[in-house]
């Protein structure tokens, strides 16, 4: 049971390249998110599914598109990267929007 | 939307002190308060939370009261230890996710 798994784990861009975040969670969670941690920031949502075939944008949507695959996966990606979007970025899970959410480790990518 | 604010950003106390990290919310339709605890360079992990059902919970050291009329929920720890030196993040439930705070960096000098 590996939980919420998420690739890459290290990603160095040029601006203006585009890339995918790839995330799967083995839980049969209903719900999945995406988001970003910037010192001093916190956790920022970017997007996320409530449920298979549906996706919302979150409090920082902009430069990202999302697609949730199936129940499992959900991806993250980055059509033109900017400076501006090197950060931390966090996959998760929950059985939906009021339970525990559970996290990747994370993807560190860094936009040059 | 919900709107969580946490405070004090950062807290230094000594070993075996207790500590104290306070949060507010602003949806009173929310109930379901966790909270996570980050080290560095890993992932934020659960260590507690609380439904607006129940007003206390407590699990060793670490403990989270609840006071749904004021909309505000605070972590204990007590007999702090070095290895409590992390990020503490409080989370409340808005309507399909969570909101989380901005987190308090714990720093427990030995």
């Amino acid at each position: 049971n590996a939980g919420v798994t998420q690739t890459p784990k290290f990603q160095v861009l040029k601006t203006g390249q585009s890339m995918t975040l790839q995330c799967a969670q083995d839980m049969n969670h209903n719900s999945m998110y995406w988001y970003r941690q910037d010192p001093g920031m916190g956790l920022r949502l970017i997007y996320y599914s409530a449920s298979e075939g549906t996706t919302d944008k979150g409090e920082v949507p902009n430069g990202y598109n999302v697609s949730r695959l199936n129940k499992r996966e959900f991806s993250l990606r980055l059509e033109s990267a900017a400076p501006s979007q090197t950060s931390v970025y966090f996959c998760a899970s929950s059985q939906d929007g009021r339970n525990t959410i559970y996290f990747g480790e994370g993807s560190w990518l860094t936009v040059v | 939307g919900e709107n969580v604010e946490q405070h004090p950003s950062t807290l230094s106390v000594q070993e075996g002190d207790s500590a104290v990290i306070k949060c507010t919310y602003s949806d009173s339709a929310s109930n379901y308060f966790p909270w996570y605890k980050q080290e560095l360079g890993k992932r934020p992990q659960l260590i507690i939370d609380i439904r607006s059902n129940v007003g206390e919970k407590k699990d060793q050291r670490i403990a989270v009261t609840l006071n749904k009329t004021a909309k505000h929920f605070s972590l204990h720890i007590t007999e702090t230890q070095p290895e409590d030196s992390a990020v503490y993040f409080c989370a409340a439930s808005g309507s399909y996710q969570l909101t989380f705070g901005k987190g308090t960096k714990l720093s427990v000098i030995p």
